[in-house]
């Protein structure tokens, strides 16, 4: 059974600081990785993907990806109260991406 | 671009009844997927198409489920007979080419009473 493994939360943080999110996954065949932002009653929506062991930054989001270790994390800089929402990881396997459960973030002003 | 377009937004519907969703992917995308979310399960996969043709239907939970799409711009799903089990936020998801990604309708939540 393929699968990404999310800490459901609630992870607290506060306004300005760091959130750091993580994934874990068991297929090692998977070569693409994404996340997705899902506020409260919305749709999960694309923020982030990464296919390459190292760091992916954009803006003020950074994507960390390490094969070896089978591990996906998620840093976002300067954390806005706006940045309060469920963050979903998916790993590509096969044709389809195996979700995790999710991590609710909430950014305390 | 308009996005996946999900029909209708909400659906609220007596047990026994027919259901069903709507779905127009973005326009170029030949993947289509749909999904069932609730707060015990989480997101999971019902169906994929891919170029119109279902390529795997094992996550659809029971005969009661179909999915069917006729050409590359329409897809639906149905549930006959609706139970109060089948409440859920129901989800069509496209693409061009997954390893980029899907893009997601804005869903459709059916409570079925």
């Amino acid at each position: 059974q393929k699968e990404v493994e999310q800490n459901s939360g609630p992870l607290s943080v506060p306004e300005g600081a760091i959130a750091s999110l993580n994934c874990t996954y068991s297929d090692r065949g998977s070569q693409s990785f994404f996340w997705y932002r899902q506020y409260s009653g919305k749709s999960p929506e694309l923020i982030m993907s990464i296919y390459s062991n190292g760091d992916k930054e954009d803006g003020r989001f950074t994507a960390q990806l390490n094969k070896a270790s089978q591990y996906v994390s998620l840093l976002i800089r300067d954390s806005q109260p706006s940045d309060s929402a469920t963050y979903l990881c998916a790993a590509h396997s096969n044709y389809q991406l195996i979700w995790g459960a999710g991590t609710k973030l909430i950014i305390k002003p | 671009d308009a996005g996946v377009i999900q029909s209708p937004r909400h659906e609220v519907t007596e047990m026994g009844q027919e259901v069903t969703l709507r779905c127009k992917p973005i326009s170029g995308h030949n993947s289509l997927f749909w999904y069932r979310q609730t707060m015990m399960r989480g997101l999971e996969l019902l169906i994929y198409f891919n170029n119109n043709v279902p390529i795997d239907d094992s996550g659809m939970p029971e005969d009661r489920f179909s999915a069917k799409m006729p050409n590359a711009s329409f897809s639906t799903l149905k549930i006959q007979p609706s139970e109060p089990r089948d409440s859920a936020v129901y989800f069509c998801a496209s693409s061009s080419r997954q390893l980029y990604g899907y893009t997601f309708g804005s869903g459709t939540r059916l409570t079925v009473v």
